[in-house]
């Protein structure tokens, strides 16, 4: 069974940082493309990030473009998302999510997702 | 930015009946479009890829039409179960730039 643990969360004031962890299991992970989601309270879904097996491509939504950092450590079977000049407007429950394909090209649509972490910025 | 819009916001439907909620795309997304299922405190769940191909495990009541700018998510005879928001998502772009819906809640009627 696939397990997708998100940690990392908490409350930070503008401006902070935060480091968001999600470890996998029951998949070999080096084979798939990781995104990670966002859902602010209440509200719908956004694509935040996502990248490749090996690490050799990262995307990001323009709205945390040099701002957040998406990384993974396969040998760890884990991915990383770096927040950084955090907004009012990151608050939200972020998710980490396989992409459906586990033939290391990108399906685009994801099929495992973690229980997600609540990120607060706020003063 | 591909704009993804779902009609209606809430469909009011009761145990049994089909349920058809939309979602329509600002331009052409061909057929890459899939359909999640988010339950209040849950993680969304892919219900359809590829605009009508269901994901590993999904009830055939769920079926999914449509290509180009318009789509359709079709319950046929909605259980307790289903009851939740509905969201569509477009994967046509690269280097991506995936946007979701705003969702539809379907609610007990």
């Amino acid at each position: 069974e696939v397990q997708l643990v998100e940690s990392g969360g908490g409350l930070v004031q503008p401006g902070g940082s935060l480091r968001l962890s999600c470890a996998a299991s029951g998949l070999t992970f080096s084979n798939y493309w990781m995104t990670w989601v966002r859902q602010p309270p209440g509200k719908g879904l956004e694509w935040v990030a996502n990248i490749k097996h090996d690490g050799s491509e990262r995307f990001y939504v323009d709205s945390v473009k040099g701002r957040f950092t998406i990384s993974r450590d396969n040998a760890k079977s884990s991915l990383y998302l770096q927040l950084n000049s955090l907004r009012a407007e990151d608050t939200a429950v972020y998710y980490c999510a396989t992409d459906r394909s586990p033939q290391q090209v990108v399906a685009g649509n994801f099929d495992h997702w973690g229980q997600g972490t609540l990120v607060t910025v706020s003063s | 930015e591909i704009v993804m819009t779902q009609s209606p916001a809430t469909l009011s439907v009761s145990p049994g009946e089909r349920a058809t909620l939309s979602c329509r795309a600002s331009q052409s997304v061909r057929s890459k479009l899939a359909w999640y299922q988010q339950k209040p405190g849950q993680a969304p769940r892919l219900l359809l890829y590829d605009a009508s191909t269901r994901a590993t495990g999904v009830s055939a009541r769920f079926s999914g039409s449509g290509s180009g700018t318009e789509f359709a998510l079709t319950i046929s005879s909605l259980q307790s179960e289903d009851f939740a928001v509905y969201y569509c998502q477009h994967y046509n772009n690269w280097p991506p730039m995936w946007t979701f819906g705003q969702g539809t809640k379907v609610e007990i009627k």
